[in-house]
């Protein structure tokens, strides 16, 4: 079956612009997760969705990021008045329901110039 | 703060010899979880290892887990050119219930033909 996708793959925009970016997670996958990578580093957590329960938001950085999901499918992430420092890339994941195997999507390679 | 850290951060190696990647957390988990990451896009899955479990085997992994010492080591066994990647624990914390992960920095393997 398909896996995570992603769209856009590559996203190169203006500081000060809005961007979106959409995850369809793999069909049936209760659980959806936003993260962050910057250049060289590991992982960083943003946000999480299971079902119709209230998201995690607790590794939003900042009050420019906000995400949503309709029921368990499409998720978009959306980052407002975008700064140089959120050029990295986002990596979406799904899975059955916590505490199983998260598999992610290839990503979105954000450029804030 | 980061949960896991890896250990070493680089290691180069001939084909064929054996990798060994260390991974330590600093609070309990639900489970520990190693992806492979290609050219910093997509994360591959490689093994999810439960806090009750020691010992997984996959092909040529091998993962080992000690709760006691909160510490995971990864075994690449007749490493191949292929297996050149960054490689991340992930650990899901015990006192989080959404499952986020939380990776560490990851270990880059350059596995030379």
């Amino acid at each position: 079956g398909a896996g995570v996708s992603q769209s856009p793959s590559n996203k190169v925009t203006e500081k000060g612009k809005d961007v979106e970016l959409r995850c369809d997670p793999i069909s049936g996958h209760t659980a959806l997760y936003w993260y962050r990578q910057r250049l060289g580093q590991g992982l960083e957590f943003l946000i999480y969705f299971q079902g119709n329960s209230a998201p995690d938001k607790s590794g939003l950085p900042s009050d420019r990021f906000s995400a949503e999901r309709t029921g368990e499918s499409v998720s978009t992430l959306t980052i407002q008045r975008t700064q140089q420092e959120d050029s990295a890339v986002y990596l979406c994941a799904s899975s059955s329901y916590i505490q199983e195997t998260q598999y992610f999507g290839p990503g979105t390679r954000l450029l804030v110039l | 703060s980061q949960q896991g850290e890896e250990d070493p951060q680089a290691l180069s190696i001939q084909e064929g010899e054996n990798a060994t990647m260390n991974c330590s957390y600093k609070t309990s988990i639900n489970n520990l979880q190693w992806y492979r990451q290609n050219s910093g896009r997509g994360l591959v899955h490689l093994i999810l290892i439960r806090s009750n479990e020691r010992e997984k085997h996959s092909g040529r992994l091998r993962v080992t887990l000690d709760t006691s010492k909160k510490s995971s080591s990864l075994l690449i066994t007749a490493s191949r050119a292929a297996d050149t990647a960054s490689y991340f624990c992930a650990t899901d914390a015990r006192s989080s219930n959404t499952g986020k992960l939380i990776f560490g920095q990851g270990t880059t393997l350059q596995v030379k033909p």
